[in-house]
């Protein structure tokens, strides 16, 4: 039973615009959200994240908001460059014990 | 200098075979992790280990065994390899507290096929 959902495999932009990424939890006890970012051939790195007592959270293109109703985490990337082509992972935590679960990832795609 | 390392890089290997993923960190990290990505499935947490003398299961731990040698050091074996353990392998640390104390940071993998 997958706990964090990215549903979309793939997104496409052009740069300049909005990218959106989004991803849906399962568990209410999840009190940490994280976004990572993989180029091929390395290893994820952290991008931003955010608190359950927070709802947005911004660092300068960077804004990723927390809808905790709707169970809803989503990255907002403007304006896009062809450099933000990768893929985006999103992240939970629980409590202190500090494992991650990760969704399936994203595929951004910035065409210029 | 890269602050979480992994050694190999590429391992091409065969099935039945002894394997073993080394990792090591700089960062002065307490606790490591291993992962494993398949394409389509994101990555998934195998053993972590919150210090030298902890050592837990993730959720797809079956078929590995773990080693902590040194808060520096965290190891990744594979007994017996088998064709569905080729994947890309992630080693990751975080440290205890702080203000990153929720991020985990990681090496650049390991690309392991098994024939």
């Amino acid at each position: 039973d997958q706990q964090v959902k990215q549903n979309s495999p793939s997104l496409s932009v052009q740069e300049g615009r909005i990218s959106i990424l989004n991803c849906d939890y399962t568990n209410s006890m999840f009190d940490y959200f994280l976004w990572y970012k993989k180029y091929p051939a390395e290893g994820p790195t952290f991008l931003i994240s955010i608190s359950s007592i927070k709802d947005k959270n911004e660092d300068g293109r960077f804004t990723v908001f927390l809808n905790k109703s709707a169970k809803h985490l989503s990255l907002h990337i403007v304006p896009s460059q062809p450099g933000d082509s990768a893929v985006y992972f999103c992240a939970v935590r629980r409590g202190s014990n500090y494992k991650l679960t990760f969704g399936k990832g994203t595929l951004l795609t910035v065409n210029p | 200098d890269a602050d979480v390392t992994q050694t190999p890089r590429n391992r091409i290997t065969k099935t039945g075979k002894r394997i073993m993923l080394e990792c090591s960190q700089t960062k002065g990290h307490d606790r490591m992790y291993w992962y494993r990505q398949d394409p389509g499935l994101g990555l998934r947490l195998i053993y972590y280990s919150f210090d030298v003398k902890d050592i837990n299961k993730g959720e797809i731990s079956d078929g590995y065994s773990v080693s902590r040698q040194a808060q520096a050091k965290f190891s990744l074996s594979l007994e017996s390899a088998i064709p569905n353990q080729t994947a890309l392998y992630f080693c990751a640390t975080s440290a205890l507290k702080g203000d990153r104390s929720n991020e985990q940071f990681f090496g650049p993998g390991t690309r392991l096929t098994v024939l």
